[in-house]
């Protein structure tokens, strides 16, 4: 049984670049969460995807967009990178309504912002 | 809103030493709690969750009570082993449909041999 698994693993970018990450959940999952986790932090909470819409979002700036397909998986997109962009960005899968159930982490996107 | 305190770290203990990591919480409803564990170049594992109130979590002799006349999610075990360096991080979920989770900012854990 396949975990969640994300990629690229790192990636390095320049400000002002545009990135793009991507998110597989657990299978029998239907809903993405995107966490952000900078360095010496616990994660912060982007937004949450299903059925294909965006349920819900954390304090976060529009520059970070998302998209779910009709296979579950996910993406991130950050466009005019910031230094402050710069953390570990980690996809969570779960079930929708389940609230009392466990999300599960993917290992995550490390991206650097130079 | 929503909010976790977390004991601040590091922690460094000898191995076979007692553990409590401390977690507070404020919530506007009733929620879930969960302490997560990051090794080293890993992601988020589950460790632990209660559910409501009075429900002691337990994994891998880690313990953990929800208690809600305190708002508290004290993480605890008995003796610890080397291998149980890692992040830990207390969480919670507000039981919204959305269901996404507020952490704490994380104690790190170092046991020495």
């Amino acid at each position: 049984d396949a975990g969640v698994t994300q990629s690229p693993t790192h990636l390095i970018k320049t400000r002002g670049q545009q990135v793009t990450l991507r998110c597989s959940p657990k299978s029998g999952h239907d809903t993405v969460s995107w966490y952000q986790q900078a360095l010496g932090q616990g994660p912060q909470f982007i937004f949450q995807y299903y059925e294909e819409e965006e349920r819900q979002r954390g304090n976060f700036p529009d520059r970070f967009s998302g998209h779910q397909f009709p296979n579950y998986s996910s993406e991130l997109n950050v466009n005019a990178l910031l230094l402050g962009d710069s953390a570990l960005y980690l996809c969570a899968s779960s079930l929708w309504g389940r609230f009392t159930d466990t999300q599960y982490f993917g290992p995550g996107t490390r991206l650097t912002v130079l | 809103g929503n909010s976790v305190t977390q004991m601040e770290g590091p922690v460094t203990l000898s191995e076979e030493a007692f553990l409590t990591i401390n977690c507070t919480y404020t919530a506007t409803g009733y929620p879930s709690l969960f302490w997560y564990v990051q090794y080293p170049g890993e992601g988020l594992q589950l460790l632990l969750k209660a559910t409501k109130a009075d429900d002691k979590g337990s994994n891998k002799g880690f313990e953990a009570t929800y208690r809600k006349e305190t708002t508290s999610f004290h993480l605890e075990k008995g003796s610890v082993q080397v291998s149980d360096s890692a992040v830990y991080f207390c969480a919670l979920s507000d039981q919204t449909g959305a269901n996404n989770l507020f952490f704490g900012t994380g104690t790190r854990l170092t046991v020495i041999p």
